[in-house]
């Protein structure tokens, strides 16, 4: 079975901390993706790389920044983590090819205190 | 700009009942269209996908339809259970780049009673 895998289902972390969040998937996708989703606003789309060492800013890409040196794993990572950035973190990937479908892993909560 | 709305925001139906769940769209050169469900607390699953070329697609007692013209796409699920209580969300594929950004509705809570 296909997997989007991220790292951590639940972390906090102290305002100014540097936050990493990973994902790994073992489809073989180019396309990569971080969405955050908040109550009332929705998933919106932070990053998205189409390729190793690719990427390209989303709607919401202010406070964070991503790294893909590997095709299957995609990080992203708060700089200086502050309490708005609290919030449930999906990572998603989908092939270039095929059928298209994009596969989520099982969500990040992450709170800043 | 591209925006989907999903209509009603929350739905409570007792078990067995067939409903529909509504997603709509104001841009319609869209790819493609996907329908996801979302347990409490994790992540989406992939119910059903809908290219831009289809009509619908069906899996189980579920059947997606896509009407690009009107900007509407329709989920039913037939002979509802309470294991069915989830939110259900839609989203849009774009046309062009070679990503595609997906653009998300807000999702249907629905709620199947015993």
């Amino acid at each position: 079975d296909v997997k989007v895998t991220q790292s951590s289902r639940y972390l906090v972390k102290r305002t100014g901390e540097k936050v990493f969040l990973e994902c790994v998937q073992d489809m073989d996708h180019e396309n990569m993706f971080w969405y955050r989703q908040d109550p009332g606003l929705g998933l919106r789309l932070i990053y998205f790389s189409y390729d190793v060492k690719m990427k390209e800013k989303g709607d919401i890409p202010e406070g964070y920044s991503v790294s893909r040196e590997k095709k299957e794993r995609f990080s992203l990572i708060l700089e200086s983590a502050s309490t708005n950035q609290t919030s449930m973190y999906l990572c998603a990937s989908r092939g270039r090819v095929g059928a298209n479908v994009l596969t989520f892993g099982a969500g990040s909560r992450l709170t800043v205190l | 700009k591209q925006e989907v709305t999903q209509i009603p925001a929350a739905l409570s139906v007792p078990e067995g009942e067939n409903l529909v769940l509504n997603c709509s769209f104001t841009d319609s050169a869209i790819y493609n269209l996907q329908w996801f469900r979302q347990d409490p607390g994790k992540g989406l699953t992939s119910l059903l996908l809908i290219q831009s070329s289809q009509r619908e697609q069906t899996s189980g007692r579920l059947n997606a339809s896509l009407d690009k013209s009107s900007g509407r796409s329709t989920l039913y699920i037939a002979a509802s259970q309470p294991g069915d209580s989830a939110t259900y969300l839609c989203a849009v594929r774009r046309l062009g780049g070679n990503t595609g950004k997906l653009i998300f509705g807000q999702g249907t809570t629905l709620q199947v009673k015993p």
